[in-house]
């Protein structure tokens, strides 16, 4: 089975900085899709970012931007120029390639963005 | 503008209470999906469904059953509702084929069992 790992229950970082959020994640497959997902106060859960396994360049998206690591099977999300908005719990999600297999998801990281 | 509609945003029921949480897509999705979502734990997935009538267990089903009668709407029943049941519960669809594609979220019901 595959297995989301988010280190960093917490984080803080100065507005206008830049933060890098950690996931790992465990599978067999070669194939798969990664996201990011935020959810602010307002508790919409909202996609940031995909990142497609047989892709070798990184997404991004506006100041949302991956390191995808596959051979580590690292995905880590950096944010650049935060902003307050930014406050949120980021989740980091996996989807097998094999089959209708539901998300897996990381157990989160609440993100604080200070003026 | 599409979107996941859950019918409560906060509820508080009574211990041994059968509970209904009801879940509405307007996007003409297949898959439905409920996760629980508990501090420290992330999200885990209780119950999906593919199709009308049909329904698979997710990680964490007890104490918990589904219905999907409609393409747009599937509901999650506690049977008897426990305090342990008290949790932030999400309702997520996505396209056929598309469990690779973005889910989209209802905005969440804060259950809490007295």
């Amino acid at each position: 089975a595959q297995t989301v790992t988010q280190s960093q229950p917490e984080m803080s970082v100065q507005e206008a900085e830049t933060v890098t959020l950690s996931c790992t994640y465990d599978t067999s497959e070669n194939n798969y899709y990664l996201f990011w997902y935020k959810q602010p106060p307002s508790r919409q859960m909202i996609l940031v970012i995909r990142q497609e396994a047989y892709k070798q360049q990184n997404a991004t998206e506006n100041r949302f931007s991956v390191n995808f690591q596959k051979a580590a099977k690292s995905f880590s999300l950096k944010i650049s120029d935060s902003q307050l908005g930014d406050t949120a719990m980021y989740f980091c999600a996996f989807a097998g390639n094999s089959g209708n297999t539901p998300l897996v998801f990381g157990k989160g990281t609440r993100l604080s963005v200070i003026a | 503008d599409v979107k996941v509609t859950q019918s409560s945003r906060y509820l508080v029921k009574r211990t041994g209470e059968k509970v209904f949480l009801e879940c509405v897509q307007d996007m003409d999705h297949e898959n439905m999906f409920w996760y629980r979502q508990d501090p420290g734990l992330g999200l885990r997935l209780i119950y999906f469904s593919y199709d009308v009538k049909m329904k698979e267990k997710g990680d964490i089903p007890e104490g918990y059953s589904v219905s999907r009668e409609k393409k747009e709407r599937f509901s999650l029943i506690l049977e008897s509702a426990s305090t342990n049941q008290t949790s932030m519960y999400l309702c997520a669809s996505s396209l056929w084929g598309g469990l690779n594609e973005k889910l989209l979220f209802g905005s969440g019901t804060q259950l809490s069992v007295l």
